[in-house]
């Protein structure tokens, strides 16, 4: 079936400090692969998105680049904010028409001033 | 432009008690609608998905219902609330035409007591 996996922290990291969240994934055909963040007590957001093979969202200053060959949709940052504290979520959604939206359990981000 | 809305954004209520959670989405007509629960530190748990009016699909055995009684409101009820129901409901919305990014809205937070 098809699975997202991603770290699940929480990760501590001080203000400027480089930001990588890794996810892979799980599924047949060519899923579309995105990046959802959740501010404390809100519902999520869209944070970045990739349709297809060696695709690069990006939004906000963060980055990550769709690679069909590691399954991998790592998320980064060059230079977090405390401002970005949140939880993270990896999600994919398969390519056959009907199937519904999996996401990753959430890494928790905590930035320190 | 789309918005989706949930309320109450709050809820405490007592064990036993019933429940009705609603959901509206506006600016778009035949959206898929979700009801998801996130318990407290945990990821995402989809409850319900309808393709269309009074259509449900169920993806977890539970005390929980959802009905879609018009094409843009999305409820979640239960005839009698457990402890291990509380939790932060979200509601998502997508328009379904393919692997299309899922918007959701802010998120009822439900305690049961």
């Amino acid at each position: 079936g098809n699975s997202v996996t991603q770290m699940e922290g929480p990760v501590t990291l001080s203000e400027e400090a480089f930001l990588t969240i890794n996810c892979t994934y799980t599924a047949t055909g060519y899923p579309s692969l995105f990046w959802y963040v959740q501010y404390p007590g809100e519902g999520l957001q869209l944070l970045l998105k990739a349709t297809k093979a060696d695709d690069k969202g990006s939004n906000k200053g963060f980055e990550a680049t769709y690679r069909k060959e590691t399954t991998s949709f790592h998320l980064e940052k060059g230079s977090v904010q405390v401002s970005d504290s949140a939880v993270y979520f990896c999600a994919l959604i398969p390519d056959n028409y009907g199937q519904n939206f999996v996401f990753g359990p959430g890494t928790r981000l905590s930035v320190l001033p | 432009s789309q918005t989706i809305h949930q309320w109450p954004a709050t809820l405490v209520q007592p064990v036993g008690s019933p429940l009705s959670l609603e959901c509206t989405v506006e600016g778009t007509s035949n959206p898929n609608l979700y009801w998801y629960r996130q318990a407290a530190g945990r990821g995402l748990q989809l409850l319900f998905y309808s393709v269309g009016i009074g259509q449900i699909s169920s993806e977890v055995p539970q005390n929980l219902s959802a009905s879609r009684p018009q094409d843009r409101q999305f409820i979640l009820s239960s005839k009698k609330l457990l402890l291990s129901d509380s939790g932060f409901y979200l509601c998502a919305w997508c328009q379904g035409t393919g692997q299309e990014t899922q918007y959701f809205g802010p998120g009822t937070r439900l305690l049961v007591l």
